[in-house]
């Protein structure tokens, strides 16, 4: 069963526009943690944010913010005012127990200048 | 350097072969973590270690696929009898503790494997 699911392949946006990234999640645990990672065109994965399922709290950091919304089951990522830097493949990702960390098939997004 | 290394970056064999892919965690990191990514596929994790306690294989793919870690730092991923749909990047990540989901993994650049 697909546990994570990130529904937009590819987003293209212009420069200074704000971009909202999906990411739902399916899972029978009540602890369990979400991340996000971005892979820019270098390819290494680089970690952005890891929440927990007893945090729903928002959480801004810069131009990047997060939603954690568990009646939903989803954890979506915004960027503000886009920069061309910003383009990469992100990935949302969920943990149930140890050993085990599942990937959503990624968004590739484009930020135009 | 003080991220993670892997080695090599590229590897090109043909079908039958084995293959060993290396990961140098960052030093003092306990936890290591093998996924692959494959093109369409997205993500997928393969194994955990933690120090020098056995490994969770479940994750691994087939019974081709095995994994060492020795003296608790180094790791290498072994394909045998390698088949094109083994052809993908595999990416090696470390972290300092191995608490799970608790604290963020490192990822070294991936070694691409093409299985001709």
């Amino acid at each position: 069963a697909q546990k994570v699911t990130q529904a937009q392949t590819e987003i293209s946006v212009v420069e200074k526009e704000d971009v909202t990234l999906d990411c739902v999640y399916e899972t029978r645990d009540t602890t369990y943690y979400l991340f996000w990672y971005k892979q820019p065109p270098s390819g290494e994965l680089v970690f952005l944010i890891r929440r927990n399922s007893f945090d729903e709290q928002n959480e801004i950091s810069g131009r990047y913010s997060w939603n954690f919304q568990k009646s939903t089951s989803s954890f979506n990522f915004t960027i503000t005012a886009s920069q061309v830097v910003d383009s990469a493949v992100y990935f949302c990702a969920l943990s149930e127990v140890i050993n085990d960390m599942r990937f959503g098939a990624g968004t590739r997004l484009t930020v135009k200048p | 350097g003080a991220g993670v290394s892997q080695s090599p970056s590229n590897k090109v064999t043909e079908k039958g072969k084995d293959v060993e892919l290396r990961c140098d965690p960052i030093s003092g990191h306990t936890a290591l973590y093998w996924y692959r990514q494959s093109l369409g596929q997205g993500l997928e994790f393969l194994i955990y270690f933690q120090g020098n306690s056995a490994p969770d294989k479940s994750g691994l793919p087939s019974d081709r696929f095995s994994a060492e870690r020795t003296g608790g730092s180094v790791s290498t991923l072994t394909i045998q009898r390698t088949q094109q749909e083994d052809s993908a990047v595999y990416l090696c990540a470390s972290s300092s503790l191995g608490v799970w989901g608790e604290e963020t993994q490192y990822f070294g650049p991936g070694t691409r494997l093409l299985v001709l």
